[in-house]
């Protein structure tokens, strides 16, 4: 069963830097059927997609935080992580990690598809 | 970016009652739409994808139909369990993906 779990500080201050990580367990990072992304969802509000990385290293990210956000993967660890610069009270959310299993385009090869596995969570305040 | 709208915001239902929400697309998203349910504190749980195609261990109750952009879940006749926020996401050509504001489907 694979299981991802989100871990980092709690609480960051204002314009600096939020770093998270989502260590994955009964499965690996290292393959090519999946791509990792984050989700967040600022309380009692919807869910915003920020990124996703892939087991090569390749990144996509939300145009809306594209300037402030980096997503990495280290497969000697199992893990992928996140950072977010510059952050401001709205970017105070529930942080999800999940995986995104993927289907192959004759005429783009492999794609990223939905997401069916996901962390718990982990709330992040940013205040002074 | 594609914007989802969902409908209604709350659906105050009971027990045994059919329950049907619905998900619009700003664009045509052809069949590339899931539904997710969420229930306080929980990470969302993949329900439907490719719009009505049933995730691993999700009930024959729950199911999914639309295409280009008008989307339904239809849960047939709820279950104590099935009351909880449910989101579509659309996930089309190109990234970013997105994710409707949500439906919560509520005990009368």
């Amino acid at each position: 069963q694979v299981q991802l779990q989100e871990s980092g500080p709690g609480l960051v201050k204002p314009s600096e830097t939020l770093s998270l990580t989502c260590t994955v367990s009964g499965g690996s990072v290292n393959s090519g059927s999946y791509y990792w992304s984050w989700i967040r969802q600022p309380p009692g509000k919807g869910l915003e997609w920020i990124g996703y990385v892939y087991y090569s290293g390749s990144t996509n990210y939300s145009p809306s935080l594209k300037s402030r956000v980096t997503i990495s993967v280290d497969t000697s660890k199992n893990q992928f992580s996140l950072k977010l610069t510059s952050v401001t009270a709205a970017d105070t959310a529930v942080y999800f990690c999940a995986r995104e299993f993927t289907y192959y385009d004759p005429m783009t090869g492999i794609q990223p598809y939905y997401f069916d596995y996901w962390g718990q969570g982990t709330l992040v305040t940013v205040s002074s | 970016e594609i914007v989802l709208t969902q409908s209604p915001a709350t659906l105050s239902l009971s027990p045994g009652e059919r329950a049907i929400l619905s998900c619009r697309a700003s664009q045509s998203v052809s069949s590339y739409l899931a539904w997710y349910q969420q229930k306080p504190g929980q990470a969302p749980r993949l329900l439907i994808y490719d719009a009505s195609k049933r995730a691993t261990g999700i009930p024959a109750r729950i199911s999914g139909s639309g295409s280009g952009t008008d989307f339904t879940l239809t849960i047939s006749s709820l279950e104590p369990e099935d009351f909880a926020v449910y989101y579509c996401q659309q996930r089309s050509n190109r990234p970013p993906w997105t994710f409707g504001q949500g439906t919560k489907v509520e005990i009368k």
